[in-house]
């Protein structure tokens, strides 16, 4: 099966500057990756995904880059807030037709916006 | 906007009660996901399911079984609750892309 693994597990960044967090799969089938950010008390929230026929994808501050080639794939926070504190996963999938399957995680990185 | 709803935000159990964890969605949605969270170790997929009456195991189904008997409850059961399924359980729900909605998530502790 797929293996997601994540790094680091702890980021500390000063207030306004960039992070950057890695992900690194297994399975070349793979070929959705969403990124997914958890505030204390709740669920996961989808922020940014990206599909294997694109290298990067931009939403604001935040950008999400794949390199199939070599398994590997980033998020990237620029202008770093307060409010970005939180987990941050990543996962990879299979993306057939009925979108039924599961997503495989990452172990999650704990970012701290440092003012 | 999509509402996943989970019956608990804290359970306590004793070892060897049958616990029963509900999920709603509102949303119609085909697909609903079961999960784990535990400190180091992600979110680990317990079962999913595609449509009613439908259930399929995902990475870690020991020790769970699964209903699903209306398009938008999905419950996860653990028949004799140990003090190792102590952990965050996190239900989710998708259309048919794979953007999942999760819950607020369930604490359960069984002592």
């Amino acid at each position: 099966g797929e293996n997601v693994e994540q790094h680091p597990s702890t980021l500390s960044v000063q207030e306004g500057d960039s992070a950057v967090i890695k992900c690194t799969y297994s399975d070349s089938a793979s070929n959705y990756f969403p990124w997914y950010k958890q505030e204390l008390g709740k669920g996961p929230q989808l922020i940014i995904d990206i599909r294997s026929n694109v290298g990067e994808k931009k939403d604001q501050r935040i950008a999400v880059t794949l390199n199939k080639t070599a398994k590997h794939f980033s998020l990237h926070i620029t202008e770093t807030q307060p409010e970005d504190s939180a987990v941050y996963f990543c996962a990879a999938s299979i993306e057939s037709g009925g979108g039924a399957d599961g997503l495989t995680f990452g172990k999650g990185t704990h970012l701290i916006i440092q003012p | 906007d999509v509402k996943v709803t989970q019956s608990s935000r804290y359970l306590v159990k004793r070892t060897g009660e049958k616990v029963f964890l509900e999920c709603v969605q509102d949303m119609d949605h085909e697909n609903m996901f079961w999960y784990r969270q535990d400190p180091g170790l992600g979110l680990r997929l317990i079962y999913f399911s595609y449509d009613v009456k439908m259930k399929e195991k995902g990475d870690i189904p020991e020790g769970y079984s699964v209903s699903r008997e209306k398009k938008e409850r999905f419950s996860l059961i653990l028949e004799s609750a140990s003090t190792n399924q102590t952990s965050m359980y996190l239900c989710a729900s998708s259309l048919l892309t794979y953007e999942q909605y999760f819950g607020p998530g369930t604490r359960l502790t069984v002592t």
